[in-house]
């Protein structure tokens, strides 16, 4: 039972690539998210899925794309990245019932130049 | 959500009880408390919640005020792996299904020392 995992674990890009982080869960779980984290910050959320075919934005949405693409996998897509996207990316998934325990993975650190 | 305000930093003794404090004055009463931490820069781990009860599990205690605009975690016995950043998170807890994220501030940075 690996839980969460993200690929790649590190990328560096330059300004204007597009990359995609991709995301699986094996735990059969309904709910998955992307955050991103800045140095010294908390996580803020950048798009949701509450189940497969559904997709929601969360609060910094802008310059990402996201799939969810089965149960499984959810995928962030960066189309042209930018130096303000220099940041940690985390993916979870969410427990089905209370308390709606989140599960995180390692986390892809993304360098745009 | 609610918002939440930490302790920028704490430090420890190693073997000695951490107590953690959250404000969350302005906290609804469908609200439910959530700690989660996160070890250096790894993804964040659950630790606990709860409404208004205080609540013990296998990690840590959470201890509510009466009027529930505050909450302490409670480390029992704080060892050098506990040393992470804790973050307090108030949601509306099972509306929805629970599928909207989580509002992280900027926690507290626990620090064990030996």
């Amino acid at each position: 039972n690996a839980g969460v995992t993200q690929t790649p674990k590190f990328q560096v890009l330059k300004t204007g690539q597009s990359m995609t982080l991709q995301c699986a869960q094996d735990m059969n779980h309904n709910s998955m998210y992307w955050y991103r984290q800045d140095p010294g910050m908390g996580l803020r959320l950048i798009y949701y899925s509450a189940s497969e075919g559904t997709t929601d934005k969360g609060e910094v949405p802008n310059g990402y794309n996201v799939s969810r693409l089965n149960k499984r996998e959810f995928s962030l897509r960066l189309e042209s990245a930018a130096p303000s996207q220099t940041s940690v990316y985390f993916c979870a998934s969410s427990e089905d019932n209370p308390p709606y325990e989140q599960y995180f993975g390692p986390g892809t650190r993304l360098t745009v130049t | 959500d609610a918002k939440t305000t930490q302790p920028p930093s704490m430090d420890c003794a190693e073997g000695r009880a951490a107590n953690l404090p959250c404000n969350h004055s302005t906290i609804s009463g469908n609200e439910y408390v959530y700690w989660y931490r996160q070890i250096h820069s790894q993804g964040p781990q659950y630790i606990i919640h709860g409404l208004k009860n205080n609540e013990t599990n296998e990690m840590a205690s959470l201890i509510i005020t009466e009027d529930r605009k505050s909450s302490t975690l409670i480390l029992p016995h704080a060892t050098l792996r506990d040393t992470a950043v804790y973050y307090c998170i108030v949601r509306v807890g099972y509306s929805g299904g629970g599928a909207d994220g989580l509002t992280f501030g900027k926690g507290t940075h626990l620090i064990i020392q030996p």
